[in-house]
């Protein structure tokens, strides 16, 4: 079946370095990848559409110039934090249209 | 808009008895439906979904789920719930296609020997 790699699954960075998160489709190709961010004990709201080849959507509320998106190829989607801050602090998981939107592994990013 | 209810944040069930975890959505064409589970720590793995056809789905680990479009529900059951069965699990509703999915808020399990 479909799979969606990310890494890394878990990241610690000092506050105001930045952080790529790479989202990976190994099998197949995803035109369309999706960026959630869920924090503790609550639901996954969707940041941003990635789309290949194009700039990415953004959800309301989410600011495109800290959270980076790159969807260069139909095989990778990037996400980078930048000068990331306690409050970045949370869960990413990424997704792509495959089988009933096929879902990476997460990462768990720690701004100290 | 769509949007997904899960009513339940908390259930605790005894290992070896059923479980129905409930899920209402607002959607105003056919929902594309879905139900992940989360375990602590973990991604997403997908249980079911639900695009068309039979309403009644079944899914991994003996889930199943019954889309009742009168009731704008898609409830997840399990007949005999295991241990490894507590995690959390999240109802979402997508809008077809490349669109983007809905979340609920989730409802976490427990299961209690």
């Amino acid at each position: 079946g479909a799979v969606v790699s990310q890494h890394p699954s878990w990241v610690i960075c000092k506050s105001g370095t930045s952080v790529k998160i790479e989202c990976r489709s190994l099998d197949f190709q995803a035109t369309t990848m999706f960026w959630y961010r869920q924090f503790p004990k609550q639901s996954l709201m969707l940041m941003a559409t990635s789309n290949e080849g194009s700039k990415a959507t953004y959800e309301q509320g989410v600011e495109k110039d800290k959270f980076l998106i790159n969807h260069a190829s139909l095989t990778l989607s990037t996400l980078t934090v930048t000068s990331a801050h306690p409050e970045d602090s949370s869960f990413y998981i990424c997704s792509a249209v495959a089988n009933g939107y096929t879902f990476g592994s997460g990462t768990r990013l720690t701004v100290v | 808009a769509q949007s997904v209810t899960q009513p339940d944040i908390h259930i605790t069930v005894s290992e070896g008895a059923s479980l129905e975890l409930r899920c209402n959505y607002s959607y105003g064409a056919t929902p594309y439906l879905f139900w992940y589970v989360q375990s602590p720590g973990q991604g997403l793995q997908l249980l079911l979904k639900y695009f068309s056809g039979d309403t009644l789905v079944q899914g991994i680990k003996g889930f199943e789920a019954e889309f009742k479009r009168s009731q704008s529900s898609f409830n997840l059951r399990k007949p005999s719930v295991h241990w490894s069965d507590a995690a959390e699990y999240f109802c979402a509703v997508g809008d077809g296609g490349y669109q983007k999915v809905t979340f609920g808020t989730g409802t976490k399990l427990q299961v209690i020997p």
